[in-house]
């Protein structure tokens, strides 16, 4: 079974100030992972993906995640927070044994603060 | 701009009513899903279409019906609808069904009366 934790439903940052998201995930075989941004009464759009190679893998607007196979996180970055990053956060899990079947995260509601 | 394109973007019927959600990409994509997303929470998946088949069948009730005409369409069927089926419909493509990375339409917001 694969299943993915988001923790904090909510996160409030000031603007500049550090973004992270936290993303735990489980899976029976190597995952693939992504994370997704949902603005309000849009679609969700990829921000980053992992699948295989590095680690540390970069995305949109600035954003970043580290694939910690030790510690099955997946957790996600901005290193200055733009009030245009407030937003719903998604993480995702797929793995071939569950092919066509991604499990989201509950979300997590990025708030920005002047 | 997003690839996968919805229509309509809002929806309004009545239980009785019979309706349609559509959806189109041209990105080549060979697997098209149906979500569905009730307000602060993750969207559920409903279809998995691959190869213009239908392949996973999320348990979703008969009152909504999928139909693949051709590998970058995807309709969804509505008819004798609850209120509480109202909720943003999405439509999302991958490159196949294994390559877990989704592109997803702005969405089809339904309320029923």
């Amino acid at each position: 079974a694969q299943s993915v934790t988001q923790l904090g439903s909510h996160v409030s940052v000031s603007e500049g100030a550090l973004v992270l998201l936290r993303c735990n995930y489980s899976s029976s075989v190597p995952p693939y992972l992504f994370w997704y941004v949902q603005y309000p009464n849009q679609g969700l759009q990829l921000l980053l993906k992992y699948t295989t190679g590095a680690t540390l893998v970069k995305g949109i607007n600035g954003f970043e995640a580290e694939f910690k196979k030790s510690e099955t996180s997946f957790h996600l970055t901005k290193p200055s927070a733009h009030m245009s990053d407030a937003a719903e956060y998604f993480c995702a899990v797929s793995d071939f044994s569950h092919a066509g079947k991604s499990t989201f995260g509950d979300g997590t509601t990025l708030t920005v603060k002047p | 701009d997003t690839e996968v394109t919805q229509t309509p973007k809002h929806l309004v019927m009545g239980m009785t009513n019979k309706k349609s959600l559509k959806c189109e990409q041209h990105m080549g994509h060979r697997a098209m899903y149906w979500y569905k997303q009730k307000a602060k929470k993750p969207p559920e998946l409903m279809f998995v279409y691959s190869y213009e088949k239908l392949s996973i069948n999320e348990s979703v009730p008969s009152r909504f019906s999928p139909e693949c005409p051709n590998s970058s369409l995807l309709n969804l069927h509505l008819h004798a609808l609850q209120p509480e089926d109202s909720a943003l419909y999405l439509c999302a493509s991958s490159q196949d069904r294994g390559s877990g990375e989704l592109f997803f339409g702005e969405g089809s917001r339904l309320t029923v009366l």
